[in-house]
């Protein structure tokens, strides 16, 4: 039971270069998630996907695009990478949500990405 | 839009004090407040969660209380320890959607032995 499992762990990449960020949960879990951590930011919602089949938009999802691939494969594609998407990324999933009685995430170790 | 206000950033006691950190939330429909912590180069990991149907939760030196009406929560560590040092992260579920979580910005506690 691996848990949350992300790859890369660790890319660098130039400005303009595409790359997509690869989670899978093996918890059978519903909803899955895509943060990203940058210095003194805290964590911050990219997007996320309630369900199968479901994606939404979170706080800061400019430049980002995702991909539900099933119940267990949440990808997130950079496709022309920015200076300012230098940070660590985090996927996590949830069994459910906020109202649900299960919503604790659970985290992925995380994949530091750096655009030069 | 949903926004989680998290106070002090920066937090430094001496070993066998106490520390709060204090949140606050804009709305939100949910009643469930988490709080996670993470270590250096590390993943977060929740420590403990309150539901709005109890003013507070305890569990060994970590104790969590909420003011729904108030919209503030609190996490309270006694009897802090030098492994206690750590990033600590408030949050709270968004009133849209239930399975947005938005995190406050962050804590850093450091215990000195």
């Amino acid at each position: 039971n691996a848990g949350v499992t992300q790859t890369p762990k660790f890319q660098v990449l130039k400005t303009g270069q595409s790359m997509t960020l690869q989670c899978a949960q093996d918890m059978n879990h519903n909803s899955m998630y895509w943060y990203r951590q940058d210095p003194g930011m805290g964590l911050r919602l990219i997007y996320y996907s309630a369900s199968e089949g479901t994606t939404d938009k979170g706080e800061v999802p400019n430049g980002y695009n995702v991909s539900r691939l099933n119940k267990r494969e949440f990808s997130l594609r950079l496709e022309s990478a920015a200076p300012s998407q230098t940070s660590v990324y985090f996927c996590a999933s949830s069994a459910g949500g906020g109202t649900s009685g299960s919503g604790e995430l659970f985290f992925g170790e995380g994949s530091r990405l750096t655009v030069l | 839009g949903e926004n989680v206000e998290q106070h002090p950033s920066t937090l430094s006691v001496q070993e066998g004090d106490s520390a709060v950190i204090k949140c606050t939330y804009s709305d939100s429909a949910s009643n469930y407040f988490p709080w996670y912590k993470q270590e250096l180069g590390k993943r977060p990991q929740l420590i403990i969660d309150i539901r709005s149907n109890v003013g507070e939760k305890k569990d060994q030196r970590i104790a969590v209380t909420l003011n729904k009406t108030a919209k503030h929560f609190s996490l309270h560590i006694t009897e802090t320890q030098p492994e206690d040092s750590a990033v600590y992260f408030c949050a709270a579920w968004g009133r849209v959607s239930s399975y947005k979580l938005i995190f406050g910005s962050g804590t850093r506690l450091l215990v000195r032995p």
